[in-house]
């Protein structure tokens, strides 16, 4: 069983929608982090937070250590909202990074 | 004045050859990283380096060697190529405290996908 889990694997929405992604994960950490990899194949770092909640934008984090979850939220999603996020946690005492399957998001206009 | 930068951006080569990727920071970063995501897109973790010396090393053959001539550079030098290394392998860099154990954000490359023919 992989350290990190995110559902759902693949999610169509339409323009305007919100969006949620959830991640789970079994190990301590001292970070969790939020990717996005565009259609080109870039990755982008999203958010990385260790408590309570960040926005930018129209994007919303939130995790909860107690229970190992996190979210990401997006709303009034926009076709240019297309693509993979990705969660990933980093250990305790460590700095690299442990990912999730992604999530590939597809939004309609 | 791109932050991360890896080249070749695409790599075609037959099995048996020996390759090198490089990657190339100007961040200030004292941590960079090669990542590797395989044919269903899932990333692992393959290297951390840390002010030129090794941090990480994850269960990854001893065909692949990491070289970091200085905090701004950490190629990837890949010998004896063989059909399962295709995939796309991404350099990140981050600051990074062996000290505090903070955590901070890593800022990826653009990519390098090899194809092993």
């Amino acid at each position: 069983k992989n350290e990190v889990e995110q559902s759902p694997q693949n999610l169509t929405a339409q323009e305007g929608e919100f969006i949620t992604i959830n991640c789970s994960y079994s190990v301590g950490i001292s970070a969790l982090h939020w990717l996005q990899q565009h259609p080109g194949g870039g990755i982008v770092s999203l958010f990385m937070l260790s408590s309570g909640k960040k926005k930018h934008g129209r994007l919303i984090a939130t995790i909860n250590i107690q229970e190992k979850h996190s979210s990401l939220h997006i709303t009034a999603s926009h076709p240019r909202d297309s693509a993979v996020y990705i969660c990933a946690v980093s250990p305790y005492n460590n700095n690299d990074m442990r990912f999730g399957a992604g999530t590939r998001l597809t939004v309609k206009p | 004045d791109t932050a991360v930068s890896q080249t070749p951006k695409y790599l075609v080569t037959q099995m048996g050859n020996d390759k090198s990727i490089k990657c190339e920071q100007n961040l200030g970063h004292d941590t960079m990283y090669w990542y590797k995501q395989d044919s269903k897109k899932f990333l692992k973790i393959m290297f951390s380096y840390n002010n030129k010396e090794l941090i990480i090393n994850e269960t990854v053959p001893n065909r692949f060697s990491p070289k970091s001539p200085d905090k701004a550079h950490l190629n990837l030098h890949i010998n004896s190529l063989e059909l399962g290394d295709s995939a796309v392998y991404f350099c990140a860099s981050s600051r990074h405290s062996l000290l505090s154990g903070l955590t901070y954000e890593q800022y990826f490359g653009p990519g390098t996908r090899l194809t092993v023919t």
